[in-house]
C-alpha cells in the first residue's frame, strides 16, 4: 500500500483480556517503531525494530507488552491481561533515512479502550 | 532523559491572526521535527531542521531552530482553518547511530472562521 496502515483503528475490550494490534509498514522500510499516546499527552516510545536486529524493547511499561516482526513486514503488539491505564491510541511508524534526519511516516494508529 | 516542552498547550484564535509555538529542552538535538495530527490519524511530518539557526518556510508557515540546537518555534501566518490540530515537536538525540525521537506533548490549535 501507499501508507502504513494499521489494524483495528478501534479496538474495545475488557480489563484482563489480551489484546492484538497490527502495522503493516511501508515497503521497503526497514525500521518500524511502536509509540502510544495517551489522551493530551505526547507520543511514548515503546519498541523500535530494525532488519534483523534484535529489537529496541526500551520503551516497554511492562512484561505484559510485547511485539514481534518478521523480517520487514508486519509487525503485532501484543498486551495482555489488559489493564484501564493502557487505554490509549497506539501508533506504528515505519521509517526511511534520508540526508535530512530520519523521516518517520505513521498509521492512523489503533484506539484501544480498556473497560 | 531528554525532554521536550511545548507551549501553549491549547491554542484558540481566529481566522486571519497570526501565532507562534515554542518548543524548548535543555538537551541539544541532532535535528528536530514538526508534525500536524489531525484527529483520528497519525502525525505527518511538516518539516526537519537540522542547522542551528536554521529557518525553512513552507507557504505560512515558518521554522526556526535555535542557534544551540535546543529550541525551535514554529510561527504562522494569517491562521485559516485548515490549520486546526495538534502540532507536535520532535527531537533527534545526538550521537552517531541514534534512532529515537523525542516528542513534545504537542500544541492543540483551534483556528475559528
Amino acid at each position: 500500500g501507499a501508507g502504513v496502515s494499521q489494524s483495528p483503528s478501534n479496538k474495545v475490550t475488557e480489563k484482563g483480556k489480551d489484546v492484538e494490534l497490527r502495522c503493516d509498514p511501508i515497503s521497503g522500510h526497514t525500521a518500524l517503531y511502536w509509540y502510544r499516546q495517551r489522551l493530551g499527552q505526547g507520543l511514548e516510545f515503546l519498541i523500535y525494530f530494525q532488519g534483523n536486529s534484535a529489537p529496541d524493547k526500551s520503551g516497554l511499561p511492562s512484561d505484559r507488552f510485547s511485539a514481534e516482526r518478521t523480517g520487514e513486514s508486519v509487525s503485532t503488539l501484543t498486551i495482555q491481561r489488559t489493564q484501564q491505564e493502557d487505554s490509549a491510541v497506539y501508533l506504528c511508524a515505519s521509517r526511511v533515512s534520508g540526508s535530512r534526519g530520519d523521516t518517520q511516516y505513521f498509521g492512523p494508529g489503533t484506539r484501544l479502550t480498556v473497560l | 532523559t531528554q525532554l521536550l516542552e511545548q507551549s501553549p498547550q491549547f491554542l484558540s484564535i481566529q481566522e486571519g491572526e497570526n501565532l507562534t509555538v515554542y518548543c524548548n529542552s535543555s538537551s541539544v538535538f541532532s535535528s528536530l521535527q514538526w508534525y500536524r495530527q489531525e484527529p483520528g490519524e497519525g502525525p505527518v511530518l511538516l518539516v526537519t531542521v537540522v542547522t542551528g539557526g536554521e529557518v525553512k518556510k513552507l507557504k505560512r508557515l515558518t521554522f526556526q531552530f535555535g542557534d544551540a540546537r535546543k529550541d525551535s518555534s514554529l510561527h504562522i501566518t494569517a491562521a485559516q482553518p485548515g490549520d486546526t490540530g495538534l502540532y507536535l515537536c520532535a527531537g533527534g538525540p545526538s550521537g552517531a547511530g541514534s534512532y529515537q525521537l523525542t516528542f513534545g506533548k504537542g500544541t492543540k490549535l483551534s483556528v475559528i472562521p
